[in-house]
């Protein structure tokens, strides 16, 4: 069965401090994708990064960047130099083969508030 | 240029009164999914339309009920909602069905239970 764990409910920063949003999946297909989303207080969920099993080449886009370890299953993402604009809730996803197509698994969550 | 468009935004209802919330999208995708989001809590898979393919989730109550008549829209409707129903609902669409596939979401219609 997939799960994806988020352990970290909620993050506290003040702006221009670097956070980490750990993510922990587990899945028994050998191909499976991790999407990262974000949903600011207007609720929408915006997508953010997907990620398939076969590259664990990190990635960085701006101030955003992510850490696949397949050793480790795990997704995790980073914002550096943080904003206000930031505060949002963040759930990491899955989704695999055996899942019926794209149903997305998605972890609790993770809300971080980014203090002026 | 709004992709996902959800309406209305925030819906109150009494308890056993039916309520539909709307959902229409101009990606012409083939996937539109419904999502129950309730408070501090993940999204939660409801339903998802194939084309005119109607896929429910084992868990999803027969109160939750969906309809798509053409590509660009879909419906929820909830036939008797209880205090329990009160959720942010959330309609997404993907172009298809495959698990590589990125989901567009919508603003979500967040529904009240009086």
């Amino acid at each position: 069965a997939q799960k994806v764990t988020q352990a970290q409910t909620e993050i506290s920063v003040v702006e221009k401090e670097d956070v980490t949003l750990d993510c922990v999946y587990e899945t028994r297909d050998t191909t499976y994708y991790l999407f990262w989303y974000k949903q600011p207080p207007s609720g929408e969920l915006v997508f953010l990064i997907r990620r398939n099993s076969f590259d664990e080449q990190n990635e960085i886009s701006g101030r955003y960047s992510w850490n696949f370890q397949k050793s480790t299953s795990s997704f995790n993402f980073t914002i550096t130099a943080s904003q206000v604009v930031d505060s949002a809730v963040y759930f990491c996803a899955l989704s695999d083969l055996k899942a019926a197509g794209n149903k997305l698994t998605f972890g609790g969550g993770t809300r971080v508030l980014v203090k002026p | 240029d709004a992709m996902v468009i959800q309406n209305p935004r925030y819906q109150v209802t009494q308890f056993g009164k039916p309520v539909t919330l709307s959902c229409s999208q101009t990606l012409n995708h083939n996937v539109m999914y419904w999502y129950q989001q309730k408070s501090s809590q993940a999204p939660k898979l409801l339903f998802h339309y194939y084309d005119k393919d109607f896929n429910n989730e084992a868990d999803t109550p027969d109160n939750f009920q969906s309809r798509r008549p053409n590509t660009s829209f879909c419906f929820l409707d909830i036939r008797s909602p209880g205090l329990g129903d009160a959720a942010m609902y959330l309609c997404a669409t993907s172009r298809d069905w495959g698990a590589a596939g990125e989901q567009y979401f919508g603003p979500g219609t967040r529904l009240t239970v009086t």
